[in-house]
């Protein structure tokens, strides 16, 4: 299994662009999560999803994301701000361990 | 309201000596405890969880955490440190209550440097 894949691992952005963080596992779980990490800040969860064609909480401002299948999980930044430069990880849980990606390094400049 | 705490930034300790990263918890009821290390650049991976029963639990890479209920604390603990210890560590509480939500609350992590 190559487990939880992202794309790409380090983005450069300008403000006002868009793009999406990819995220696919190989492992069958349903629930997948996306998280950011900044320095000082720890882990944000940024939105959960239990399974294909489900959503579960209300997606913060700036992102938007899609679970059409049980191993893809896309982020998409709607419209980068600064303050949305991060690391992102994506992860996959099988209960009760959660399996991480590498992340992707966002800068938004 | 439920939370994680890790009170240290930065431990440092030298190769060979024993090694504890303290992790507090406040979560109503049993709580399940879990410690994540993440490796420079690398992604986060799963070391040890506490769900029930034994109060010392093992893990990967020789460590192990005690869940003590009366402190509220899980401190991962390592007998012997090694270099390739060097990491930033994560303790995660989740609440056996809270149903289908699987939601961790995060602690914002320590980063141990293991001197040789």
């Amino acid at each position: 299994n190559a487990g939880v894949t992202q794309t790409p691992k380090f983005h450069i952005l300008k403000t006002g662009q868009s793009m999406t963080l990819q995220c696919a596992q190989d492992m069958n779980h349903g629930y997948m999560s996306w998280y950011r990490q900044d320095p000082g800040m720890g882990l944000r969860l940024i939105y959960y999803s239990a399974a294909a064609g489900t959503t579960d909480k209300e997606v913060p401002n700036g992102y938007n994301v899609s679970r059409l299948n049980t191993e893809d999980f896309p982020l998409r930044l709607v419209s980068a701000a600064p303050s949305q430069t991060s690391v992102y990880l994506c992860a996959s849980s099988q209960r009760p361990r959660r399996y991480f990606g590498p992340g992707t390094r966002l800068t938004v400049l | 309201a439920q939370s994680v705490a890790q009170p240290e930034d930065q431990v440092n300790v030298a190769e060979g000596n024993p090694l504890t990263v303290k992790c507090t918890y406040s979560v109503s009821g049993n709580p399940y405890l879990f410690w994540y290390v993440q490796y420079p650049n690398r992604g986060l991976q799963f070391l040890l969880k506490y769900i029930t029963g034994d109060n010392l639990v093992k893990g990967s890479y020789g460590f192990e955490a005690e869940f003590n209920k009366s402190q509220t604390s899980f401190h991962l603990k390592k007998p012997s440190a090694l270099v390739s210890d060097s990491a930033l560590y994560f303790c995660a509480v989740r609440d056996p209550h809270a149903g289908n939500n699987r939601k961790l609350i995060w602690g914002l992590g320590t980063s141990l440097a293991v001197n040789p």
